[in-house]
């Protein structure tokens, strides 16, 4: 199985900073690669997918890059509802395995 | 618009079976594969498999082969997702989830409960 290294695990920021994720695949996955927002008691929602594709109606202050093993997702200027859980998932083989997420909190 | 509903939440007790429904609607139904998600309360997701409505065909996640079916029924466009033989690891909330074209949907979600 694919493994997927997420970091950081948590993570502590203000309304209007620039936030970085990071998630690492155990072997390349080309762009097989999503990122997702969960807040809680809610269904994961896509922001990303292709790596580096806005999903329709996602924030352009969202973004992704990377390919092969490293991927990052970024947002420019954190708003108030971006708080929440972000979790990658590679679908380049069976299992899909997603990150352990990380939870982005109010400093 | 596109809308997958699952069944409501279900308590079940330990070694039971557990049958979840996701009905779709608001694109071809047999056209997109229906993939499984659970996660466990206060845990990251967790792929389960997937179903291809068209034919049947199915692919499950190795840890659950053996007590895991992934059914459905195109007459009414809904998925089904049965896990038998059910510990209190199983407890965790279910999700469906499809990508009709560049789009991603997932149903609500269902708590399953597995205590005594």
């Amino acid at each position: 199985d694919i493994q997927m290294t997420q970091s950081p695990s948590s993570l502590s920021a203000s309304v209007g900073d620039r936030v970085t994720i990071t998630c690492r695949a155990s072997q390349g996955i080309g762009s097989y690669f999503a990122w997702f927002q969960q807040k809680p008691g809610k269904a994961p929602k896509r922001l990303i997918y292709g790596a580096s594709n806005l999903q329709t109606g996602v924030p352009s202050r969202f973004s992704g890059s990377g390919s092969g093993t490293e991927f990052t997702l970024t947002i420019s200027s954190l708003q108030p509802e971006d708080f929440a859980t972000y979790y990658c998932l590679q679908h380049y083989s069976y299992p899909r395995t997603f990150g352990q997420g990380t939870k982005l909190e109010t400093k | 618009q596109v809308q997958l509903v699952q069944s409501g939440a279900e308590v079940k007790e330990p070694g039971a079976s557990v049958k979840v429904s996701c009905k779709a609607s608001g694109y071809t139904f047999t056209g997109h594969y229906m993939h499984w998600v659970r996660q466990a309360p206060g845990q990251g997701l967790e792929w389960m498999g997937w179903i291809e409505p068209n034919s049947g065909g199915t692919n499950y996640a190795q840890k659950f082969q053996g007590r895991i079916t992934m059914t459905r029924d195109t007459s009414i466009s809904t998925g089904y997702l049965e896990l038998s033989r059910l510990t209190s690891d199983d407890t965790a909330v279910y999700y469906c989830e499809t990508s009709p074209k560049t789009e991603d949907y997932w149903g609500q979600g269902t708590l399953v409960t597995v205590s005594s």
